[in-house]
């Protein structure tokens, strides 16, 4: 069973659509993290939350919105999204944001989100 | 500038053979830690080995090393008796700043293909 959990892990919505990803860490972390893969291009960090408060906001556009409720889950709220939003979404966790340097983040199998 | 290069967009490897990965990285921060990961097509992204780098000796884990050469910045990675099941993407990637990276975000390549031939 992997630590990260990730909901759901394919999802093909329309640019009016409102949907919401989430993600869930089974590790007791408290840094948890949401990633962008699009084709061809690296891993592009979207929003950093470290003990439930966002830390970095990755010059996201805003119909991107994040919710922390608790250490434990993370959700991304995707509204009037575009067509080069199509990508894998992918949540991560650590123990913490800023840490001893070797620990590695833990990633979940990710959502992958085909806008039409 | 790319901090984090990996020249290799695809890999063939004979399936017990060794195969080695190349990562170069750019950073002016004299402390920053260097992952690999693994991301096979089911999507997860899978931590494999760490490197400090004031770290005194070579990672290694299982199959695993890594060639970290400093001077060069290069960080590529080895794996020794090739499975099937390592055919995946390979993504190097760089933290900065702090002890070992501790303080940066991780900044990946744009990854490498590798497919293990039986």
């Amino acid at each position: 069973e992997t630590g990260v959990t990730q909901t759901p892990r394919h999802l093909v919505m329309g640019m009016t659509n409102k949907k919401s990803l989430k993600c869930e860490q089974h590790l007791g972390h408290n840094a948890m993290y949401w990633y962008k893969q699009s084709a061809k291009k690296p891993l592009e960090l979207m929003f950093v939350y470290n003990f439930k408060e966002q830390t970095e906001n990755n010059s996201v556009p805003s119909r991107f919105s994040p919710e922390c409720p608790n250490s434990s889950h993370l959700f991304l709220h995707l509204h009037t999204l575009q067509p080069e939003d199509s990508a894998l979404y992918l949540c991560a966790s650590s123990p913490e944001a800023r840490d001893r340097g070797n620990q590695p983040q833990h990633f979940g199998d990710g959502t992958r989100l085909s806008i039409l | 500038a790319q901090k984090i290069t990996q020249t290799q967009p695809g890999m063939f490897v004979q399936e017990k053979e060794a195969v080695t990965l190349d990562c170069t990285y750019d950073t002016s921060d004299p402390s920053y830690g260097l992952f690999w990961y693994k991301q096979p097509s089911s999507g997860e992204m899978i931590f494999l080995i760490y490197q400090g780098s004031y770290d005194q000796q070579n990672a290694t884990e299982g199959r695993y090393s890594l060639n970290f050469q400093k001077a060069r910045k290069s960080a590529n990675l080895v794996i020794s008796a090739s499975q099937l099941g390592d055919s995946a993407m390979y993504f190097c990637a760089m933290r900065e700043g702090g002890y070992g990276g501790s303080q940066g975000n991780l900044i990946f390549g744009k990854g490498t293909k590798l497919s293990v031939k039986p």
